[in-house]
């Protein structure tokens, strides 16, 4: 059935290494989107794409890279570079990213750096 | 996209109805409200909008006040399960979803 999965669901890396998140979605969606979840704040926009090999920087971008050859896919590197990089990761794709289109979301990575 | 305010978290007796608030003052004319919940540790999951007037799903009503300044999402016959994070959320529909300001929701506890 369709979905949205994002795997693994928890991630523990050492401090300093790269780590990639994988969302795979069957939904033919165009758009597909990267959330950071930190306690006490919302949803907060890393990055998006709303078309194979295209993709636009988030509100908080920096440390974090993304690549989307593929419609299906779109993962989401966190490199060294980030300073706090324990979050838990979203991955969502929409029809569009206008039109008012409903959002899917995956189960989530939770990620830990230690 | 206007803003919104909810309670930070309420309780609820199982099987009883939860009723859940959202102000949103600022909401402009071609705004709709959206509604979604997160499960501890899952992703958001969509529930219900409206523009104008009440609508009503398999998995809750959404009751918008007569000046759209606020509404309230009804879960009619709460369950264990339904004890999630609850996010109101303004939006043009022809907006980007990339551009929904996710606030903290409301936090709601179906108690046995």
């Amino acid at each position: 059935d369709g979905g949205i999965t994002q795997s693994p669901k928890y991630l523990f890396r050492k401090e300093g290494q790269n780590v990639t998140l994988s969302c795979e979605q069957n939904l033919n969606h165009d758009a597909m989107y990267w959330y950071r979840q930190d306690p006490g704040q919302g949803l907060r926009l890393i990055y998006y794409s709303q078309i194979v090999n295209d993709f636009q920087k988030g509100d908080i971008a920096e440390g974090y890279s993304v690549s989307r050859e593929k419609k299906e896919s779109f993962p989401l590197t966190v490199t060294s570079a980030q300073k706090n990089p324990t979050a838990f990761y979203l991955c969502a794709s929409s029809i569009y990213d206008r039109g008012g289109t409903e959002a899917f979301f995956g189960q989530g990575t939770r990620l830990t750096v230690v | 996209d206007a803003k919104t305010t909810q309670p930070p978290s309420m309780d609820c007796a199982e099987g009883r109805a939860a009723n859940l608030p959202c102000n949103h003052s600022t909401i402009s004319g071609n705004e709709y409200v959206y509604w979604y919940r997160q499960i501890h540790s899952q992703g958001p999951q969509y529930i219900i909008h409206g523009l104008k007037n009440n609508e009503t799903n398999e998995m809750a009503s959404l009751i918008i006040t007569e000046d759209r300044k606020s509404s309230t999402l009804i879960l009619p016959h709460a369950t264990l399960r339904d004890t999630a994070v609850y996010y109101c959320i303004v939006r043009l529909n022809a907006g980007n979803n990339r551009k929904l300001i996710w606030g903290l929701g409301t936090s709601l506890a179906v108690n046995p």
